[in-house]
């Protein structure tokens, strides 16, 4: 998982409650993401940033929101909005079109 | 649109054999083509990637991929497979459309049977 870093590694969201989702690199890469995963469903990309201050929705935007104020930070609020936010999160980083390197993920439950 | 498609949910193989992991993907123009694992509980790490250049790219573990353009695949493979190879193996395409945006599939876990 070197050089990005979530956390909290588990997080648990009560009813109605905005949570936010740390992100921390230091591989200097200017493009940054976050993946939601389900069992059985493989990644779906929320959000992806590929210059700071800039970030474009992926495929389940929705209920999410991110800012990218710093090329090393890239975090995600999981809104009221999101009916069904239990899931695992992972972020990554990459420099385009090279692989993505990933951090350890947080465990989100719905209390 | 670009997808990616894993058709075995599950692959079983008996250590010291050799293994395949299936992966044929869609995209427009040259792809961009990645094998990662997964251990529970843990973020995805990079196996081997395919960019440009020959068709049969070498990994990290022993692992090696081929690329066929003609059948748009790229399956994962090994010689001799090791007990502590099982986990979730993901393959992912991206193209030089949409800032290299990345399509994942949906998975196959690996089971190495001592």
């Amino acid at each position: 998982d070197g050089g990005i870093t979530q956390s909290p590694k588990y997080l648990f969201r009560k009813e109605g409650q905005n949570v936010t989702l740390s992100c921390e690199q230091n591989l200097n890469h200017d493009a940054m993401y976050w993946y939601r995963q389900d069992p059985g469903q493989g990644l779906r990309l929320i959000y992806y940033s590929q210059i700071v201050n800039d970030f474009q929705k992926g495929d389940i935007a929705e209920g999410y929101s991110v800012s990218r104020e710093k090329k090393e930070s890239f975090p995600l609020t999981v809104t009221s909005a999101q009916k069904n936010p239990t899931a695992f999160y992972l972020c990554a980083s990459s420099i385009p079109p090279n692989e993505q390197f990933f951090g350890p993920g947080t465990r989100l439950t719905v209390l | 649109a670009q997808s990616v498609a894993q058709p075995e949910d599950q692959v079983n193989v008996a250590e010291g054999n050799p293994l395949t992991v299936k992966c044929t993907y869609s995209v427009s123009g040259n792809p961009y083509l990645f094998w990662y694992v997964q251990y529970p509980n843990r973020g995805l790490q990079f196996l081997l990637k395919y960019i440009t250049g020959d068709n049969l790219v070498k990994g990290s573990y022993g692992f090696e991929a081929e690329f066929n353009k003609s059948q748009t695949s790229f399956h994962l493979k090994k010689p001799s497979a090791l007990v502590s190879d099982s986990a979730l193996y993901f393959c992912a395409v991206s193209a030089n459309t949409g800032g290299f945006k990345t399509i994942f599939g949906a998975g196959t876990r690996l089971f190495v049977k001592a």
